[in-house]
């Protein structure tokens, strides 16, 4: 059973920069898709962005290029996504969340972490 | 503004079955497929519904999903109160190179 444990809770300055892991464990963390949702407070789920490890290169919405960088180490099976520039708006409690396999491919949001709470304040 | 319409609540008593929507486009629901997942309050989403209409292990055949043309929609038959929660539907958008969600239903059982 894959199981992704996140690091632990973080509070930023504005302007500042953020990088929550994402360690996964139980499944094939190479060839499925890690991606990142984060939810701000009240709010809906924001995809981030996301990276298969074997290929290397991530995705990014276009509102966030620039802004977001995720990579993965396959090595330690575990997955980063640092976000710079920070805002208040970005509060928000961040996601990792790996495919699963399924007949025919790959299916989105198979497994989730446990979510990290992320908070921007002077 | 979010690129996927879903009512943002729903509510049902116990035994009854209730639809949630998702609306889209052709560029995501009407050429990709969908899922769904439900959060219940102070966790992270659960998958429901993968591709359209296939349940992840363990999902109880109370949930389905349906898809036709650019809407797709999930429906819960037989509500019990454990299925109080928010329902999101989630799919690719070849427009944005996006995964796009909808805004989210909070189901409510009375």
């Amino acid at each position: 059973q894959v199981q992704l444990v996140q690091s632990g809770a973080e509070t930023k300055r504005p302007g500042s920069s953020v990088k929550v892991s994402c360690k996964a464990s139980g499944g094939s963390f190479s060839s499925l898709a890690i991606n990142w949702v984060r939810q701000a407070p009240g709010q809906g789920l924001e995809w981030m962005g996301g990276i298969v490890p074997i290929f290397g290169s991530a995705t990014y919405p276009q509102h966030l290029q620039g802004r977001v960088t995720i990579t993965a180490d396959r090595s330690t099976n575990t997955a980063y996504m640092e976000l710079s520039g920070l805002r208040s708006d970005d509060t928000a409690v961040y996601y990792c969340a790996e495919d699963s396999e399924c007949s025919g491919g790959s299916c989105f949001g198979g497994y989730w972490g446990q979510g990290t709470l992320v908070t921007v304040s002077s | 503004q979010s690129v996927l319409t879903q009512p943002p609540s729903a509510s049902g008593t116990p035994g009854q079955r209730v639809a949630i929507s998702c609306s889209g486009s052709s560029s995501n629901i009407g050429s990709n497929l969908v899922y769904w997942f439900q959060q219940l309050p102070g966790t992270a989403p659960k998958p429901l519904v993968f591709r359209d209409n296939q349940r992840p292990s363990g999902v109880p055949d109370r949930f389905s999903g349906s898809k036709s043309g650019t809407s797709a929609s999930l429906a819960i038959s037989g509500l019990r109160s454990e299925d109080e929660a928010d329902y999101y539907c989630a799919v690719w958008d070849d427009s944005l190179s996006a995964w796009v969600f909808g805004g989210g239903t909070k189901m409510t059982v009375l």
